[in-house]
């Protein structure tokens, strides 16, 4: 079955990098592509940008650019989301979503940015 | 961007009652193709979000009928016929038609 595999839980520094990844395994990773999702409890789910595996080829909401960069490693079937100059406004629940009906999520990886 | 406007933001049920949740659309989500992307999802406490209707009236795989999907343009509704236990949770609708992405809100479904 389609499944995708987040990295863990982040506590990083402001101001300092981070690198979260999404392992699909159940599918061919190259034939979706591959949504991030921010969720908080004051803003809910806001939509960070699309990747296509196959192309690399890349989406991002205006809000988010700058902040997010996305890559995948095809070899590995794995997506990757780098946030960088981190704030406390970035702290947060991030989702990866298959597909452009988003039909299955990774567990979420919890990113805590505190000094 | 397109701002869902998800009502109630809270809906209170006892098992077996039908309810239905609503998402207005600041614009109209029919696509120059002629699909319409609104999508509803599910965040059961403590989970990720998972599909359950897409565009508009489309029964997510393995979800069962009593969800049911409707509306077209600004204007869509989730219905639940038969409140079940494993359906409390947080509803978001979501609308693919336009970039960026966005969410609704979300209603929360209680019992009562």
């Amino acid at each position: 079955q389609v499944q995708l595999q987040q990295s863990g839980a982040e506590l990083v520094k402001p101001g300092t990098s981070v690198k979260l990844s999404c392992k699909a395994s159940g599918y061919t990773f190259t034939s979706n592509h591959m949504n991030w999702i921010k969720q908080t409890t004051g803003q809910g789910l806001e939509w960070i940008g699309i990747i296509n595996p196959g192309s690399g080829g890349t989406s991002y909401n205006v809000k988010f650019k700058g902040k997010a960069t996305l890559t995948v490693d095809k070899s590995s079937s794995t997506a990757f989301m780098q946030l960088s100059s981190l704030t406390p406004e970035d702290s947060a629940v991030y989702y990866c979503a298959r597909g452009t009906i988003m039909d299955a999520w990774g567990q979420g990886a919890s990113v805590t940015v505190s000094s | 961007d397109v701002v869902l406007t998800q009502t109630p933001p809270t809906l209170s049920a006892t098992i077996g009652q039908s309810v239905s949740i609503s998402c207005r659309s600041s614009q109209s989500l029919l696509h120059s193709n002629g699909n319409t992307y609104l999508h509803w999802l599910l965040q059961r406490p403590g989970q990720s979000p998972q599909l359950l209707i897409y565009s508009v009236s489309r029964l997510e795989s393995g979800v069962p009928n009593r969800f049911s999907g409707s509306g077209s343009g600004t204007d869509f509704t989730l219905k639940i016929s038969g409140v079940e236990a494993e359906d409390l949770g947080v509803y978001y609708c979501v609308q693919g038609t336009h970039a960026p992405w966005t969410f609704g809100g979300g209603t929360k479904l209680e019992l009562k």
